[in-house]
C-alpha cells in the first residue's frame, strides 16, 4: 500500500494568513492526488483533484501543486470557515489512502 | 443534485452483523464506482471498499472476509453488510461517489459502535 504523510499534524493561523500543508507518498503516484477538508462533525469535502484542479464551488484561495511523491495544498489567505482538518489522498492504486491529516486551528 | 444518504448505523455487540445502507439521489449508483470510508472516533480516514460499476469489490484488508459490498439497482442504493464486528470497527461510516478513485460526493455518515 502507498503511505501517504502529511506536515505538519497542526498549524495555527490567523484569518488572512498564507498557509501550506504539504504530503508526500511512500512512492511515485504522478498527479494522483486529492486534497479534502473536514470539519467537526461533518463529511470530508473534495477541495482539489488531481493535484492541482479546482473542484467546482471551492473558493479560488485553495490551490495545489506537485507530483511525483511531494504536494503541497496552500490557502492564500485564511478565511474563518477554513478552520479544519485538511486529509491528502492518493487516487493513484487500489487501496486508496489517506494522510494523518493536518488540524488547522485559528 | 447529487445526495448520498446512509442509515443503519447503532449499538451492536462484538461479533454481530449490520447492514449499512446508502441511498443516493441525481444519479444512478449502477454507472459510477461507490465507497465506503470510516472514521474512528478522534482519528483519521480509513478507506473501507468499493463496488465498480460492472460489480467488481475490492476491500480494505483490515475487514476482508467479514464485509461485504454490494448494490440494488432498482432502489438505486448500496449496502456495507458487515459480519464478525469487532470494537475496532467502531466508526463513523461514509458512502461516498469514487470517480476516477477521488471522493467526490460524501454522505453525512452513520456511527458504528461495537461495544
Amino acid at each position: 500500500d502507498i503511505q501517504m504523510t502529511q506536515s505538519p499534524s497542526s498549524l495555527s493561523a490567523s484569518v488572512g494568513d498564507r498557509v501550506t500543508i504539504t504530503c508526500r507518498a511512500s512512492q511515485s503516484i504522478s498527479s494522483y492526488l486529492n486534497w479534502y477538508h473536514q470539519k467537526p462533525g461533518k463529511a470530508p469535502k473534495l477541495l482539489i483533484y488531481d493535484a492541482s484542479s479546482l473542484q467546482s464551488g471551492v473558493p479560488s484561495r485553495f490551490s495545489g501543486t506537485g507530483s511525483g511523491t511531494d504536494f503541497t495544498l496552500t490557502i492564500s489567505s485564511l478565511q474563518p470557515e477554513d478552520f479544519a482538518t485538511y486529509y491528502c489522498q492518493q487516487s493513484y492504486s487500489n487501496p486508496i489512502t489517506f494522510g494523518q491529516g493536518t488540524r488547522l486551528e485559528i | 443534485e447529487v445526495q448520498l444518504v446512509e442509515s443503519g448505523g447503532g449499538l451492536i455487540q462484538p461479533g454481530g452483523s449490520l447492514r449499512l445502507s446508502c441511498a443516493a439521489s441525481g444519479f444512478t449508483v449502477s454507472s459510477d464506482y461507490m465507497s465506503w470510508v470510516r472514521q474512528a472516533p478522534g482519528k483519521g480516514l480509513e478507506w473501507v471498499s468499493v463496488i465498480y460499476s460492472d460489480g467488481t469489490t475490492y476491500y480494505a484488508d483490515s475487514v476482508k472476509g467479514r464485509f461485504t459490498i454490494s448494490r440494488d439497482n432498482s432502489k438505486n442504493t448500496f449496502y456495507l453488510h458487515m459480519h464478525s464486528l469487532r470494537a475496532e470497527d467502531t466508526a463513523v461510516y461514509y458512502c461516498a461517489t469514487t470517480s476516477n478513485w477521488r471522493l467526490d460526493y460524501w454522505g453525512q455518515g452513520t456511527l458504528v459502535t461495537v461495544s
